[in-house]
């Protein structure tokens, strides 16, 4: 079964210090993973994608970086403002099928002042 | 504005009464879903329509009823409301047929549905 395991489950960091998100999947073929920001009371917005063949990839100040061998990835954001205080989810989608993407349950970034 | 957009934003009603939710999108996609979000927080697919034709649909209540009447639309009706319905839907849109790899979900800000 397809699954999606992301950690922490919450986290509470100061204004201006860096974190990283984790995400590990079980989906198999893999086709992309992509990194989605859910505010709070608003729908999921795309931030990064990264297919099997990518290591790495940045959305200012988001980076997000995926080892296709060991099934994990990572959201690391720098410089954390106010406005990053929200659930970071992360979505595999598989090759073949009907392609439905698999949703990890989200990790809660709270940034404090 | 360019978006996905959904009403009711929050509905409230009891156990066996039967509820719309509507959605609309201006971007142009081909392709709309429903999606539920728990209180676990998991996104869960429902429906998927491409064109108006349902392209999934994921063992669903048939109590849940999705009607496209074009392509820039997407509406679920939900019949005899049960408490376990309570939670968040999110309607979304993207480009092609299906999940696409280059096109993200465009998500609407939800409907939080209450059954007491």
């Amino acid at each position: 079964k397809n699954q999606v395991e992301q950690s922490p489950q919450s986290l509470i960091i100061l204004e201006g210090k860096n974190c990283t998100l984790q995400c590990n999947y079980t989906v198999s073929p893999f086709s992309n993973l992509r990194w989605y920001k859910q505010d709070t009371g608003r729908g999921p917005v795309s931030l990064t994608i990264m297919t099997f063949s990518e290591n790495t990839k940045s959305n200012g100040r988001y980076t997000a970086t995926l080892d296709a061998d060991t099934k994990q990835s990572s959201l690391h954001i720098t410089a954390s403002q106010l406005s990053d205080s929200a659930s970071y989810i992360c979505v595999v989608t598989p090759r073949g099928g009907s392609y439905i993407p698999t949703f990890g349950r989200g990790t809660s970034l709270i940034v404090h002042p | 504005d360019t978006a996905v957009s959904q009403t009711p934003k929050y509905l409230v009603t009891q156990m066996g009464n039967d509820k719309s939710i509507k959605c609309e999108q201006n971007l142009g996609h081909d392709t709309m879903y429903w999606y539920k979000q728990d209180s676990k927080k998991f996104l869960k697919i429902m429906f998927s329509y491409n064109n108006k034709e349902l392209i999934i649909n994921e063992t669903v209540p048939n109590r849940f009823s999705p009607k496209s009447p074009d392509k820039a639309h997407l509406n679920l009706h939900i019949n005899s409301l049960e408490l376990g319905d309570s939670a968040v839907y999110f309607c979304a849109s993207s480009q092609g047929v299906g999940f696409t790899y280059n096109s993200p979900l465009h998500f609407g800000n939800g409907t939080r549905l209450t059954v007491t």
